[in-house]
């Protein structure tokens, strides 16, 4: 257990509404990461974070926006959300002082988003 | 073509069975992972490999570097092993990125 948690776990919101998820983690990792989860698809990575105020894109971050202001927050915001991005989001942290090349993920529970 | 290939997508099998489950990759990697997410949705980090065989319970792991394979294998299987293993690949190539496949679904029948 990396004490990340999550949330919402569920949200159901309509097309146009601003949302944001919230990861949080207690152990001061320093790697963070938000996927999102489909069918048909593997985990894809939405954006990620190498330390507060320091964070860059992944492949599919169209549509979403993230902020770091303390080490244990990772925020991500949909400005307006689409039902394309009716999804299940996972957060994920990377232990630090694990070896370069060699980090495992840990992933928080998930939060299942539903745009309609 | 997906840079990380499962096989099967689906499997079911009887309890007691042995379990193969197979991962290909196309890209240089410097670790692979393997996960496992229950039907409650959680996922849980089961080896991470670089190089050889990982064995923890029941489980093994292996992986063939210069083939670009890795298999995992499930001994004595039990329905609690049903869940959907994902395999994913840190790549050289890519930024240190991660990349997943679309998981092996198992189910386990009593």
């Amino acid at each position: 257990d990396a004490g990340i948690t999550q949330s919402p776990r569920h949200k159901v919101t309509e097309t146009g509404t601003p949302v944001t998820l919230r990861c949080h983690q207690t152990e001061n990792h320093r790697y963070m990461y938000w996927y999102r989860q489909d069918p048909g698809h593997g985990l894809r990575l939405i954006h990620y974070s190498y330390g507060v105020k320091d964070t860059d894109k992944g492949e599919v971050s169209d549509g979403y926006s993230v902020s770091r202001s303390k080490t244990e927050d990772f925020l991500l915001t949909l400005e307006s959300a689409t039902s394309s991005q009716t999804s299940v989001y996972f957060c994920a942290i990377t232990p630090t002082g694990t070896a370069p090349g060699f980090n495992e993920q840990f992933f928080g529970p998930g939060t299942r988003l539903t745009v309609l | 073509k997906n840079e990380v290939e499962q096989s099967p997508q689906n499997l079911t099998a009887q309890e007691g069975e042995f379990i193969t489950i197979n991962c290909s990759y196309s890209v240089g990697i410097s670790a692979l992972h393997w996960l496992q997410q229950h039907p409650g949705g959680g996922i849980v980090s089961l080896f991470m490999l670089s190089s050889g065989k990982k064995k923890h319970g029941r489980l093994i792991a292996t992986i063939n570097i210069q083939e670009k394979h890795s298999s995992l294998h499930i001994t004595a299987s039990h329905p609690r092993d049903s869940a959907v293993y994902i395999c994913a690949v840190r790549s050289e190539n890519r930024d240190d990125k991660i990349i997943f496949g679309k998981g092996t679904r198992l189910h386990i029948l009593p």
